[in-house]
């Protein structure tokens, strides 16, 4: 069964410092992993996805994800945090359409920001 | 420019009664899902649909049912509203036969009284 772990309930980084939010899936196959933000009162965009390929990815706003395979890991980065990055974030498995085209989503990393 | 909409933003129901959330994509997407968010326990799947009539429970089925008669619309029913589904839902839909990313309604949040 497809499952997605988000160790950090909470982070809080000054802006300008480094960031990394870790995300452990559980899953049979090769997944596809996605790297969610939703934003106070707003809805989920989503920052980039990673389903085959160069295991670093971008995404918008400047994160990036690398899937590691041998830890069943997609960690999101950034180098430099913005205030407007506090928010929270999800990751999510996705299942490929030959076996349903499910995905679950981690339990969320919400991530406040210091002046 | 992809678009799911739910009907409702906001709604609020007696304990009791039968609740409808609808939810329209016009992407003509295969995959839809019915999420709960709760604050602590992120999105939890209560159901998703991969064709139209075919469903399958998610993580969280009890005290819902869903309905997917036509393949843009999938709707979420609560039999009998209780206090304890007071809830933000959140409806998604995804084009399943690649790597396809869901795309999300804004949300229903609703209060069960």
């Amino acid at each position: 069964a497809q499952s997605v772990t988000q160790p950090d309930i909470h982070i809080t980084v000054s802006e300008g410092a480094s960031l990394e939010l870790r995300c452990n899936y559980s899953y049979g196959a090769t997944p596809y992993l996605f790297w969610y933000v939703q934003s106070p009162g707003q809805g989920l965009q989503l920052l980039l996805k990673y389903f085959s390929g160069d295991t670093l990815v971008q995404g918008i706003k400047g994160f990036e994800a690398e899937f590691k395979r041998s830890q069943s890991s997609f960690n999101l980065r950034k180098p430099s945090v913005h205030w407007s990055d506090a928010a929270e974030y999800f990751c999510a498995v996705g299942s490929s359409y030959n076996q349903g085209g499910k995905l679950i989503f981690g339990q969320g990393t919400e991530l406040s920001v210091k002046p | 420019d992809v678009k799911v909409t739910q009907s409702s933003r906001y709604l609020v129901k007696r304990t009791g009664e039968k609740v409808f959330l609808e939810c329209v994509q016009d992407m003509d997407h295969e995959n839809m899902f019915w999420y709960r968010q709760d604050p602590g326990l992120g999105l939890r799947l209560i159901y998703f649909s991969y064709d139209v009539k075919m469903k399958e429970k998610g993580d969280i089925p009890e005290g819902y049912s869903v309905s997917r008669e036509k393949k843009e619309r999938f709707s979420l029913i609560l039999e009998s509203a209780s206090t304890n589904q007071t809830s933000m839902y959140l409806c998604a839909s995804r084009q399943a036969s690649s790597a396809g990313e869901a795309f999300f309604g804004q949300g229903t949040r609703l209060t069960v009284v």
